[in-house]
């Protein structure tokens, strides 16, 4: 069956540094990788769309890859800060967004 | 202006109860999605209707039944709440039903006692 695996346990790191959380999934052949953030009490948040022939994608301090082969996307977030605090979903999906199936999340706790 | 709303924020409830919870979204958006997140956080989708028909009902019991009066809405009703219902419920709505992101309310917390 379809499975996406993301870091159940939470990863804490010092302000300034840079935040590397993983998605992996099987049993899948998405097209595309969706990113959201979700903070407590709240729905989650759209961050960005990768395709499965790019390899990297940024947008200001966030950068997404996608490795096909190894059936993975990491997620950085450079020179974290402590808003940067939530939980990260990735989101695969194989063409049509009428299904997008979420991964359990991390969180992450960025301290001063 | 709130771009996904529902109503509303919490709903405690007794077993064996009947509730609604609505859904409205500004975006013109022609796809929506209920999502349940259940205490471990996880995301499951639940519907996803398209201009009013609905195109996925995931294994969901059916005591839970959707229903979109038009393309802004998607309300969802529940019949004999059960307390595994108990979860925070997420209205979404997506451009359509390619790659577009989706726009997430911010849940409705449902207390099943």
């Amino acid at each position: 069956s379809q499975k996406i695996e993301q870091n159940s346990e939470a990863l804490n790191i010092q302000e300034g540094k840079t935040a590397t959380l993983t998605c992996n999934y099987t049993n899948y052949s998405p097209a595309y990788l969706q990113w959201y953030r979700q903070d407590p009490g709240r729905g989650p948040v759209f961050l960005l769309l990768i395709r499965e022939n790019e390899k990297e994608k940024r947008k200001e301090r966030l950068k997404v890859t996608f490795d096909t082969t190894l059936k993975q996307s990491l997620f950085h977030i450079t020179a974290s800060q402590p808003a940067d605090s939530a939980t990260y979903l990735c989101a695969p999906l194989t063409g049509t967004a009428s299904k997008l199936t979420f991964g359990t999340g991390t969180r992450l706790q960025v301290t001063l | 202006d709130t771009a996904v709303s529902q109503t509303p924020k919490y709903l405690v409830t007794q077993m064996g109860n009947d509730k609604s919870i609505k859904c409205e979204q500004n975006l013109g958006h022609d796809t929506m999605y209920w999502y349940k997140q259940d205490s471990k956080k996880f995301l499951k989708i639940m519907f996803s209707y398209n201009n009013k028909e609905l195109i996925i009902n995931e294994t969901v019991p059916n005591r839970f039944s959707p229903k979109s009066p038009d393309k802004a809405h998607l309300n969802l009703h529940i019949n004999s709440l059960e307390l595994g219902d108990s979860a925070v419920y997420f209205c979404a709505s997506s451009q359509d039903r390619s790659n577009s992101p989706l726009h997430f309310g911010n849940g409705t917390r449902l207390t099943v006692t």
